[in-house]
């Protein structure tokens, strides 16, 4: 049971333009929400997360909105760059020190 | 400010030979420690997370183990290699009673022939 999904395996964005990068679940005891990006043969990076008790936090390009009723969460990244070119994972956690990833979705920047 | 590093960064190892990967962190005290898989296409599949020294719980039962020898050391550890064992092995370490928020290490690639 996929409790974390992300269910666009690939996204092909020009450059300076917005991308926008989702994530459902069903575990409703979620209360913690985290995207992570992966260059190959690289460990993921933290990029940035949101509590339950949120539904918007912003970090520079990257937004993260959370929308509990709908179980969704997406990743803005604005405006899109060549580097942003990555994986990005989606996790969630529920009090347990355990995070529950999806499994990616691979971003292409282009010129 | 913490670290955390894995060895060795690639290793190639025949079917049936023993597996030992090492974890450790730096700048931290009783941190939460975890391995991590992702085979080829796939997402990070948690493989065994740790509390504390000496407590290890399984995610996935298969053919590898893991152990917790000091405070900040981590090893991922298999008696016998299976091909199915390949993959890219990710160390993490969180904050014990904090946000949940994990820090990965470099990796592994692990090719088993």
């Amino acid at each position: 049971d996929q409790q974390v999904k992300q269910n666009s395996p690939s996204l092909s964005v020009q450059e300076g333009r917005i991308s926008i990068l989702n994530c459902d679940y069903t575990n409703s005891m979620f209360d913690y929400f985290l995207w992570y990006k992966k260059y190959p043969a690289e460990g993921p990076t933290f990029l940035i997360s949101i509590s339950s008790i949120k539904d918007k936090n912003e970090d520079g390009r990257f937004t993260v909105f959370l929308n509990k009723s709908a179980k969704h969460l997406s990743l803005h990244i604005v405006p899109s760059q060549p580097g942003d070119s990555a994986v990005y994972f989606c996790a969630a956690s529920a009090d347990t020190d355990k995070l529950i990833f999806g499994t990616g979705t691979r971003l292409q920047v282009f010129p | 400010s913490q670290t955390i590093h894995q060895w060795p960064a690639t290793l190639v190892q025949p079917v049936g030979s023993p597996l030992s990967l090492e974890c450790t962190v730096e700048g931290t005290s009783n941190p939460n420690l975890y391995w991590y898989r992702q085979a080829a296409g796939r997402g990070l599949q948690l493989l065994f997370y740790s509390v504390g020294i000496g407590q290890i719980s399984s995610e996935v039962p298969q053919n590898l183990s893991a152990s917790r020898p000091q405070d900040r050391q981590f090893i991922l550890s298999s008696k016998k290699l299976l091909l199915s064992d390949s993959g890219f092995y990710l160390c993490a370490w969180s904050v014990l009673g904090g946000t949940d928020t994990q820090y990965f290490g470099p990796g592994t690639r692990l090719t088993v022939l």
